[in-house]
């Protein structure tokens, strides 16, 4: 079956580490995103990647890094310059980035900075 | 810049009634609209969406109707069960400097009594 994995499923970090989430896709999509989720809130934009070797900040990605070295793959790293990373992390994945694309989601990793 | 506004939360309903949950939006250009919904726990699986004027997206009996005199896509469905409990959220795609960012509004909780 085809879909988007994302792993851990839960994920705990002590201050001053850095954590990296994995996100993986068989879609065979070349745009992959990062969107972070807080309580009663809607998602908010991280970083995405368009194609291969290339990526966008999006709205907040101060603390975050990513690289996209494979089709397949587009790592999320929260270092320790983010302040406040307890949150719902959640990757998506389209065809491309027109505006008619739709983006599918994976199940999400909730990270807690203890 | 864009945005979307989703009608507060939380909605509680009984088994059969009629749902509405009112989306409006802010954009430049001609945006796609999209719905999703988000069980406990999980990531986001879209509902259905809608690319242009007077569009009507559906799917498993929820309808949204693409309005852009009002800015609208308001989500109905016309007998809501058990299992339709969970969070809404509409979302929009925009061109310019939106390029290949999702807008979310701020979800909507639904809870379905029996």
């Amino acid at each position: 079956d085809g879909g988007i994995t994302q792993s851990p499923k839960y994920l705990f970090r002590k201050e001053g580490q850095n954590v990296t989430l994995s996100c993986e896709q068989n879609l065979n999509h070349d745009a992959m995103y990062w969107y972070r989720q807080d309580p009663g809130q809607g998602l908010r934009l991280i970083y995405y990647s368009q194609i291969v070797n290339d990526f966008q900040k999006g709205d907040i990605a101060e603390g975050y890094s990513v690289s996209r070295e494979k089709k397949e793959s587009f790592p999320l790293t929260v270092t320790s310059a983010q302040k406040n990373p307890t949150a719902f992390y959640l990757c998506a994945s389209s065809t491309g980035l027109a505006v008619t694309d739709t983006q599918y989601f994976g199940p999400g990793t909730r990270l807690t900075v203890l | 810049g864009n945005s979307v506004t989703q009608m507060e939360g939380p909605v509680t309903l009984s088994e059969e009634a009629f749902l509405t949950i009112n989306c409006t939006y802010t954009a430049t250009g001609y945006p796609s609209l999209f719905w999703y919904v988000q069980y406990p726990g999980e990531g986001l699986q879209l509902l259905l969406k809608a690319t242009k004027a007077d569009d009507k997206g559906s799917n498993k009996g929820f309808e949204a109707t693409y309005r852009k005199e009002t800015t609208s896509f308001h989500l109905e469905k016309g007998s809501v069960q058990v299992s339709d409990s969970a969070v809404y959220f509409c979302a929009l795609a925009a061109g310019g400097t939106s390029y290949g960012k999702l807008t979310f509004g701020q979800g909507t909780i639904l809870t379905v009594h029996p």
